[in-house]
């Protein structure tokens, strides 16, 4: 089983739909989780991170499942430029590790018109 | 402007050559990594330095080599022992603990 795990995809939506990605992670002992986004052929960037109690920022909200082992990001009115790959990330090691962070293959993501 | 900066953005090697890839960070961080990624897949973590004149391996650490003689400065160098040196290498730095934050990254070419 890979450390973390996501469906790669791709996803196909067209503009202003909802779409949802899940990222599973194996250590339960994971503290830090995040989720990047990564254009073609750039550096990745962060998204948000992902809170116990879920977070929102504009249209993205990420929710964090301990019992379950996974990460989610959920997408509203999806825009053409939301085109990318997204990254699930986690402190796999757990505890207080320095920044040490597992990257997922990512999920990629296609709005269309 | 506060970031990370790597250079060059390209960079074209013969085969049994070094190379040393730059990144230098203004942010204040203490922690520095190098990751590489191949064609449709993850990164996957090189070297990390948390402290002047410390660095760890990181998963794919043979081949490579760093210094982290400044704290602004984490230096790669592909050696010729780098069986698939091939690949886009980025920069990362962070607080302790916190988020990681990425430069523009070097797309190496060797042939």
């Amino acid at each position: 089983r890979k450390e973390v795990e996501q469906d790669p995809g791709p996803f196909n939506v067209p503009e202003g739909a909802t779409v949802a990605f899940n990222c599973t992670y194996s250590n339960s002992a994971s503290q830090s989780f995040f989720w990047y986004r990564q254009d073609c052929r750039k550096e990745p960037k962060l998204l948000m991170s992902v809170y116990s109690s879920g977070n929102e920022d504009g249209r993205f909200t990420a929710q964090l499942n301990r019992a379950s082992q996974y990460i989610s990001l959920l997408i509203r009115d999806s825009k053409l430029s939301d085109s990318a790959t997204y990254l699930c990330v986690v402190n796999i090691r757990g505890g207080t590790s320095y920044g040490e962070l597992t990257f997922g293959q990512g999920t990629i993501l296609t709005v269309h018109p | 402007d506060g970031g990370i900066t790597q250079s060059p953005k390209y960079l074209f090697r013969k085969e049994g050559q070094n190379v040393t890839l730059s990144c230098e960070q203004n942010l204040n961080h203490d922690a520095m990594y190098w990751y590489r990624q191949d064609p449709g897949q993850g990164l996957r973590l090189i070297y990390y330095s948390q402290i002047v004149n410390d660095f760890q391996k990181g998963d794919i650490a043979e081949g490579y080599s760093v210094s982290r003689e400044k704290k602004e400065s984490f230096p790669l160098t592909v050696t010729s022992a780098q069986k698939n040196p091939t690949a886009f290498y980025l920069c990362a730095s962070s607080m302790r603990g916190y988020e990681q934050y990425f430069g523009p990254g070097t797309r190496l070419t060797v042939t």
